[in-house]
């Protein structure tokens, strides 16, 4: 099983609507979570991290955790077709960040 | 702040020839990662530098890849000789006081033929 699983889509949702990107893990010892952005050809950047379960809001972004559940979300309200981009979600372990594969988000107009 | 300098941004090379990839950390920062993304394998951590000391080279994949930090302003990811699996986009993150917030650079698309 790998330590971390993200579909890698493409999910394609109209203006507006809102977005649920996911991750789910199998090590219990991560303990901070990210979502990074990567538009194409460049680099990724991040747009939130976490540390402990419960929500965290950013303007139209909420990232949610469930280390119950091992599972991670990232909320986008309001897409817009700026958003369109892949998400990587980043768990970090032992001094390690591993990263998903990314979901491929495209926003229609 | 100009953020993290990489160059080439491309760079198309044969078969057992030598490619350097070069990486300006953005300054103050105190931790450097090289990564490697491929559409198979997503996003990999190859090494990272604290204080431009290595600290963990397991994700290298063999002994033909090599990198250094000689000062904190600078580092080199050597691959030598290259092959076509090396084909990937590489990049260069750099963070202050953590591995959480990494910065990354616009990565170093490399073509082996």
């Amino acid at each position: 099983q790998k330590e971390v699983e993200q579909d890698p889509g493409p999910l394609s949702v109209p203006e507006g609507a809102i977005v649920s990107l996911n991750c789910t893990y199998s090590n219990s010892a991560f303990q901070y979570f990210m979502w990074y952005r990567q538009y194409s050809r460049k680099g990724p950047e991040l747009l939130m991290y976490t540390y402990s379960s419960g929500n965290k809001e950013d303007g139209r972004f909420t990232a949610q955790v469930d280390k119950s559940s091992k599972y991670i979300s990232l909320f986008i309200r309001d897409s817009q077709p700026s958003d369109s981009a892949t998400y990587l979600c980043a768990l970090n372990r032992d001094d390690k960040i591993i990263f998903g594969k990314g979901t491929r988000l495209h926003i229609l107009p | 702040d100009a953020g993290v300098i990489q160059s080439p941004r491309h760079e198309v090379t044969e078969m057992g020839q030598e490619v350097t990839l070069r990486c300006k950390p953005i300054s103050g920062h105190d931790y450097l990662f090289w990564y490697r993304q491929t559409m198979m394998r997503g996003l990999e951590l190859l090494i990272y530098f604290n204080n431009n000391v290595p600290i963990d080279d397991s994700g290298m994949p063999e002994d033909r890849f090599s990198a250094k930090m000689p000062n904190a302003s600078f580092s080199t990811l050597k691959i030598q000789p290259s092959e076509p699996r090396d084909s990937a986009v590489y990049f260069c993150a750099s963070s202050y006081a953590g591995k959480e917030t990494q910065y990354f650079g616009p990565g170093t698309r490399l073509l082996v033929l």
